[in-house]
């Protein structure tokens, strides 16, 4: 049964598009992240929600917009896609902020042609 | 400002060998610290933390790691490496904000050879 799942896993789409990318918890964790992966492996966070309330946004363009209808999903909508959103987008979630670990989904890999 | 470094792109190992993985950071006060692990096309696996106590912590698959203050160090150790270790390892440094953000570092491809 898997703990972070994200859907898509891949997309593909092209420049100026609209897309979401779904993640739901099944570890009854608080606290919901997006990170971004980019080509270098380099990771680095975007978004986090404590309990439905948005508590990281790490100057991410507001083309992104993350959505938490419920604690145990934390939806990542991209309006106007750029050739640089391309990236590996991963799920993650975690019970205790700071000292407690993460634990990450597969990654949605995203490709804007 | 708080940072972690992993000084190395890549790691070769012979099977057998130990193996290090190298992690510094920079923050002030107390820092929290991890290793997690990436094989390829998966997501980020936890390997282990440091919080606060035994400087030596111990994780999941045979690796351990050393916290080391004065030199502002965390790193990645295991006895023996397995050619199945071959992956993309992250350091990464929280406890900033109680908001469960974490710096990650660059990361280290560890390759172990046969």
């Amino acid at each position: 049964d898997t703990a972070v799942s994200q859907t898509p896993k891949y997309l593909v789409t092209q420049m100026g598009n609209d897309k979401s990318i779904k993640c739901e918890q099944n570890l009854g964790h608080d606290t919901m992240y997006w990170y971004k992966q980019d080509s270098k492996k380099f990771l680095k966070i975007m978004f986090s929600y404590n309990n439905k309330e948005l508590i990281i946004n790490e100057t991410v363009p507001n083309r992104f917009s993350p959505k938490s209808p419920d604690k145990a999903h934390l939806n990542l909508h991209i309006n106007s896609l750029e050739l640089g959103d391309s990236a590996v987008y991963f799920c993650a979630s975690s019970q205790v902020a700071d000292t407690g670990e993460l634990f990450f989904g597969e990654g949605s890999r995203l490709t804007v042609l | 400002a708080q940072s972690v470094a992993q000084p190395e792109d890549q790691v070769n190992v012979a099977e057998g060998n130990p193996l290090t993985v190298k992690c510094t950071y920079s923050v002030s006060g107390n820092p929290y610290l991890f290793w997690y692990v990436q094989y390829p096309n998966r997501g980020l696996q936890f390997l282990l933390k440091y919080i606060t106590g035994d400087n030596l912590v111990k994780g999941s698959y045979g690796f351990e790691a050393e916290f080391n203050k004065s030199q502002t160090s965390f790193h990645l150790k295991k006895p023996s490496a397995l050619v199945s270790d071959s992956a993309l390892y992250f350091c990464a440094l929280g406890g900033s904000s109680n908001t469960g953000k974490l710096i990650f570092g660059q990361g280290t491809t560890l390759q172990v050879k046969p």
